[in-house]
C-alpha cells in the first residue's frame, strides 16, 4: 500500500534561517506531489506541485521554493525564513483524482 | 486558487445530534471530496464523489455531489465525541487544480 512520510513534525526556526522540509512517498511511482500551507483556522493554500522529477509548478510567489530530486521525494525550502512563513505545511500525493496528505509539519518562525 | 464557500464556520452540538455542512462555488467541479482533520494532523479523506447527483455514505456520514456540480453537502448522523475536528470540502477540476473550503470546526458536547 502507498504511504506518505513528512518530517520533521515540528520545527522552530529563527527569522532569517534556512528551511528544508522533506516528503517521501512509498508504494507508488511517478506520483503527482503537492505542498500546501495552512494558516491557523484556515483552509489549505497550494504552494507547489510536481508531476515528475525536476518539474515544479509554483502557485504563489513567495519566499519558498520546492525541488523534486527523486521520483518519490519532494522538498520544500527557503534560504531565509520570514515571520509570515509560520504555519502548518502539508505534503500530498494524488491517486485516482484524490489527494492524500501527510501528517504535516508545524513551523514556527520566531 | 479561489477557496470554496464552506458553512457553517463552526458548530457546537450535543452528542447524538445530527450535523449538516455544505460547500458552494461559482465554479463547476469534476470531483467533490470531504476530509476530516484532527489537531496537528493532516486531513484524512472521508468521502469522494465523482458525478453530479451522487449520494454516498460512509458509516454515519453521507455526502452528496450537487446536481449543478457547484456544491456539495456532508451530513453526520448521531454524532459522537470522536467526531470532533475540522471538516474540509474540496472541489477538484483536474489533478493539479483542487480548491478547499475554509473548514467547519465541529465540537461535540457529551
Amino acid at each position: 500500500s502507498q504511504t506518505i512520510h513528512q518530517w520533521p513534525a515540528t520545527l522552530v526556526q529563527p527569522v532569517g534561517s534556512p528551511l528544508s522540509l522533506e516528503c517521501t512517498v512509498e508504494g507508488t511511482s511517478n506520483p503527482n506531489l503537492y505542498w500546501y500551507r495552512q494558516a491557523a483556522g484556515r483552509g489549505l493554500q497550494l504552494l507547489f506541485y510536481s508531476v515528475g522529477i525536476g518539474q515544479i509548478s509554483s502557485e504563489v510567489p513567495q519566499n519558498l521554493s520546492a525541488s523534486r530530486p527523486q521520483d518519490r521525494q519532494f522538498i520544500l525550502s527557503s534560504k531565509k525564513l520570514l515571520l509570515s512563513d509560520s504555519g502548518f505545511y502539508l505534503c500530498a500525493w494524488n491517486f485516482a483524482n484524490i489527494q492524500y496528505f501527510g501528517a504535516g509539519t508545524r513551523l514556527s518562525v520566531l | 486558487g479561489q477557496q470554496l464557500n464552506q458553512s457553517p464556520q463552526s458548530m457546537f452540538i450535543q452528542e447524538g445530534e445530527d450535523v449538516s455542512m455544505n460547500c458552494t462555488s461559482s465554479s463547476i467541479f469534476n470531483t467533490w471530496l470531504w476530509y476530516k482533520q484532527d489537531p496537528g494532523e493532516g486531513p484524512v479523506l472521508l468521502i469522494a464523489l465523482y458525478k453530479a447527483g451522487e449520494l454516498t455514505s460512509n458509516g454515519r456520514l453521507t455526502a452528496q455531489f450537487g446536481i449543478t456540480r457547484k456544491d456539495s453537502f456532508l451530513n453526520i448522523s448521531a454524532s459522537i465525541p470522536s467526531d470532533v475536528g475540522i471538516y474540509f470540502c474540496a472541489g477538484q477540476i483536474n489533478n493539479n487544480d483542487m480548491r478547499f473550503g475554509a473548514g467547519t470546526r465541529l465540537t461535540v458536547k457529551p
